[in-house]
């Protein structure tokens, strides 16, 4: 079965650190490029981030350029986002995602780990 | 980036056609047939029914058709049924990978 499961969500505090991982499985994750989209309560979702296959084209949105780190592990099959010096604003449900090309690019998400909440709060 | 203009609700019967709209610029929905949309129940991940700006992938319902005229992309709900209840949103690809989401769409089932 595919799949992605994301963890290491959890409540920490403004200007501190975090890390998220997204276990891959039951698919080729080194040929595929991966994303992670947030959706804070109750609103919509963000793109966060984006990472090809080899991890050499990486792209962040504005929001968290500078503050948050994209990486993969394709020996591991798995993504990871390091978050730090973290705001309120960061609050959400972060959600990695798998591009539906196999080898390239399609521009669509077609896979969705379940989410892992991050809590920035005092 | 800005956020693509989504109606924040749309309401139809069952077995009624809907049609959710999403307007960019001519930066991204405009520039790229690369709109994508997604269904979201509470508390569940999204999942993909269009990609590419019309293609369904495998498992989607024919019901779901999704097209765009200039900087606006729309999602066509036809056959309205009870499951179809969710949040709706757009994504188009904005250049050099990166992604912009709608605002997000509450679809009722009356």
């Amino acid at each position: 079965e595919v799949e992605l499961v994301e963890s290491g969500g959890g409540l920490v505090q403004p200007g501190g650190s975090l890390r998220l991982s997204c276990a891959a499985s039951g698919f080729t994750f080194s040929s595929y490029t991966m994303n992670w989209v947030r959706q804070a309560p109750g609103k919509g979702l963000e793109w966060v981030s984006y990472i090809s296959t080899s991890s050499s084209t990486i792209y962040y949105a504005d929001s968290v350029k500078g503050r948050f780190t994209i990486s993969r592990d394709n020996a591991k099959n798995s993504l990871y986002l390091q978050m730090n010096s973290l705001r309120a604003e960061d609050t959400a449900v972060y959600y990695c995602a798998r591009d539906q090309g196999y080898g390239y690019q399609a521009y669509a998400f077609d896979i969705w780990g379940q989410g892992t909440m991050v809590t920035v709060s005092s | 980036q800005s956020a693509l203009t989504q109606p924040a609700s749309v309401s139809g019967s069952p077995g009624q056609s809907i049609t959710i709209s999403c307007t960019g610029t001519s930066s991204d929905v405009g520039y790229y047939n690369l709109v994508s949309w997604y269904q979201q129940h509470p508390g569940k991940a999204p999942k993909l029914m269009i990609s590419e700006g019309s293609k369904r992938p495998s498992g989607v319902s024919n019901r779901f058709s999704g097209s765009k005229s200039g900087n606006t992309a729309s999602l066509t709900i036809s056959g309205l049924q009870s499951e179809d209840e969710a949040d709706y949103y757009c994504c188009s690809y904005a250049g050099s990978s990166t992604f912009v989401f709608g605002t997000g769409t509450k679809v009722t089932v009356l």
